[in-house]
């Protein structure tokens, strides 16, 4: 089983949809949970992070933590073409395990 | 304020050659990374270092070598190119109260035939 598992799409809704992004992990010693955006052609740029379970909002984005389940979330609400990128998620041990394990990102696109 | 700045941006090397990536950070991150991204692959990292002089082996490190000898600068150096390191290749930088923030370069896509 590998360590954290994306779904990588792709993803097509029309603008104004609700999107969901997952992420599933193995490894119970991750605490810090990243979502990251990347447009095509782009370096990744971190969007949210949540730190152990439990939710966090900006604007329209809402990051969600399941340790429980070991699932991760990311909504997109009134979804914008602007929004079109690949979305990866990210998982830290913390401390002094500053290193990231990213998903494979799921590619999103938003039809005007 | 510049970021993570990368180069070349594009480049074609033959089998066998080698060649030197560069990475400069201007926000003094102590935390520098190099990744590989292949696609639908995510992100690969490569080699990382937690300050000046300090390096270590990541996940996928067969090929490269580096170095840091300032806080800014972390060059990736591919000796003998192979057409396996066909990829784009990221720089990030963090800093030590959110290591896990890491702020990544524009990326550096290289082919080699």
């Amino acid at each position: 089983q590998k360590e954290v598992e994306q779904d990588p799409g792709p993803l097509s809704v029309p603008e104004g949809a609700i999107v969901s992004l997952n992420c599933t992990y193995s490894n119970s010693a991750f605490q810090y949970f990243m979502w990251y955006r990347q447009y095509s052609r782009k370096g990744p740029e971190l969007l949210m992070y949540t730190y152990s379970s439990g939710n966090k909002e900006d604007g329209r984005f809402t990051a969600q933590v399941d340790k429980s389940s070991k699932y991760i979330s990311l909504f997109i609400r009134d979804s914008q073409p602007s929004d079109s990128a690949t979305y990866l998620c990210a998982m830290s041990g913390g401390g002094s395990n500053y290193k990231l394990t990213f998903g494979k990102g799921t590619l999103l696109t938003v039809n005007p | 304020n510049a970021g993570v700045t990368q180069t070349p941006k594009f480049r074609i090397l033959k089998i066998g050659q080698s060649m030197t990536l560069q990475c400069t950070q201007d926000m003094n991150h102590n935390y520098m990374y190099w990744y590989r991204q292949d696609p639908g692959m995510g992100l690969k990292l490569i080699y990382y270092s937690v300050g000046a002089g300090i390096t270590d082996k990541g996940e996928v490190p067969n090929g490269y070598n580096v170095s840091r000898s300032t806080t800014e600068d972390f060059p990736l150096r591919l000796e003998l190119a192979a057409p396996s390191q066909t990829s784009v290749y990221f720089c990030a930088s963090s800093t030590t109260p959110a290591p896990y923030e890491q702020y990544f370069g524009p990326g550096t896509r290289l082919t080699v035939t």
